[in-house]
């Protein structure tokens, strides 16, 4: 098993500029989950998908950020424009039948 | 006041130490609890969970619930410096989705 898989690991970019971040979910798995990860604030839940539907974005901290389900195998999070302030590890989670998640490697963002 | 307590340390042992790490929680409702290790850079990684109370014992690791006192409790015994992460103690309610994570406790293990 490949586990969640995210891409790209970094990403650097000006601020201003359109930020998509990728996510394929363990095979199998019908729960989908975004996550930012800062220091100061540690893991907060941005997006929940269940059956590529978005069940609950109360998360998303703005309209800047968006988030796509096409299919069971691949999901996108989506800033623009990016601010500087959205620098932070975002991470993709999956499970099965909405108990053990099981998280990605992550992607590491930088705004300029 | 957040749903998961934990103290962020940092916590530092020598090698073959046992290290115990804690977290409290505020909702009685919950039914699963779960701990994850981060190392650095890395996402987090489950390592052990339980349901309701009592222990689970995986090799050195001892996870331990308290539903009494709203405890929750991970130990490792004979530490070693491959132990040396961040260890993010999780919480659900069944039929929930939403973790309620800890703040993480630093942890190194020196050799």
């Amino acid at each position: 098993d490949a586990g969640v898989i995210q891409s790209p690991r970094h990403e650097v970019t000006e601020m201003g500029q359109e930020v998509t971040l990728r996510c394929k979910p363990i095979s199998g798995h019908n729960s989908l989950f975004w996550y930012r990860q800062t220091m100061m604030r540690g893991l907060e839940l941005l997006i929940y998908f269940n059956n590529n539907v978005p069940i609950d974005d109360s998360g998303m901290p703005e309209d800047r950020f968006s988030a796509k389900m096409p299919n069971a195998s691949f999901s996108t999070l989506k800033i623009q424009p990016s601010e500087p302030r959205d620098s932070a590890v975002y991470f993709c989670a999956s499970s099965l039948l909405e108990d053990i998640q099981y998280f990605g490697a992550g992607t590491r963002l930088s705004v300029l | 006041q957040k749903e998961v307590e934990q103290d962020p340390g940092p916590l530092s042992v020598p090698e073959g130490a046992i290290v115990s790490l804690n977290c409290t929680y505020s909702n009685s409702a919950f039914q699963y609890f779960m701990w994850y290790r981060q190392y650095s850079r890395k996402g987090p990684e489950l390592l052990m969970y339980t349901y309701s109370s009592g222990n689970k014992e995986d090799g050195r690791f001892t996870a331990q619930v308290d539903k009494s006192s709203k405890y929750i409790s991970l130990f490792i015994r004979d530490s070693q410096p491959s132990d040396s992460a961040t260890y993010l103690c999780a919480t659900l309610t069944v039929n929930d989705y939403k973790l309620s994570f800890g703040a993480g406790t630093t942890v190194t293990v020196r050799a």
